[in-house]
């Protein structure tokens, strides 16, 4: 059973710029959620997606967005990168469930440096 | 708001050492609570999980009780290992609202031969 997969794996862009990262939940999993991660500090959640729509939103701008495809893989897109966007970015997917019970199975994430 | 605070590291230990990671959290509803850890080069694998008061959640040793009285849920191993050396993390989700984790800082730990 292959888990959840990211890409890519490492990213470099500058400030301004867009930038797109995927994510391929595990199989059997419905539900997507994506966590930034800065240097040194917890995972912050950002969105998650169950069934293709929007299903809670941290604390993050209207730059941060995202979308969930019918196989329920997902891609979370950045606008107008900042200096403070440097960060990993972690994707995790859970078995349809309770939610609060269901254990949340993380990929490896994508390294994203803003210059 | 919901939040979770672990104690700072890093926590460096001699192999066969007892190993305690202090984490309390403040919640607004009704919280399951995890640790999770991340090996070097690794992605965050969760470590064990207690979804109410009173139960102890253990893996590989490692240990954890849900205390709601002191609202805390500390990790514990009485002997690690070389390959224990990685990121803590403890984390809580409320169950009526999602499946959001919120985590703690982490807590590095450093174990040497």
């Amino acid at each position: 059973e292959t888990g959840v997969t990211q890409s890519p794996t490492h990213l470099i862009k500058t400030r301004g710029q867009q930038v797109t990262l995927r994510c391929s939940s595990q199989s059997g999993h419905n539900t997507v959620s994506w966590y930034q991660q800065a240097l040194g500090q917890g995972p912050q959640f950002i969105f998650q997606y169950y069934r293709e729509e929007e299903n809670g939103r941290g604390n993050f701008p209207p730059r941060f967005s995202g979308l969930q495809f019918p196989n329920y893989s997902s891609e979370l897109n950045v606008n107008a990168l900042e200096l403070d966007d440097s960060a990993l970015y972690l994707c995790a997917s859970s078995p349809p469930g309770p939610p609060g019970v269901n254990e949340q199975f993380f990929g490896p994430g994508t390294r994203l440096t803003v210059l | 708001g919901d939040s979770v605070t672990q104690m700072e590291g890093p926590v460096t230990l001699s192999e066969e050492a007892f190993l305690t990671i202090n984490c309390t959290y403040t919640a607004t509803g009704y919280p399951s609570l995890f640790w999770y850890v991340q090996y070097p080069g690794e992605g965050l694998q969760l470590l064990l999980k207690a979804t109410k008061a009173d139960d102890k959640g253990s893996n590989k040793g490692f240990e954890a009780t849900y205390r709601k009285e002191t609202t805390s849920f500390h990790l514990e191993k009485g002997s690690v290992q070389v390959s224990d050396s990685a990121v803590y993390f403890c984390a809580l989700v409320i169950k009526a609202a999602g499946n959001k984790l919120t985590f703690g800082g982490g807590t590095r730990v450093l174990v040497k031969p």
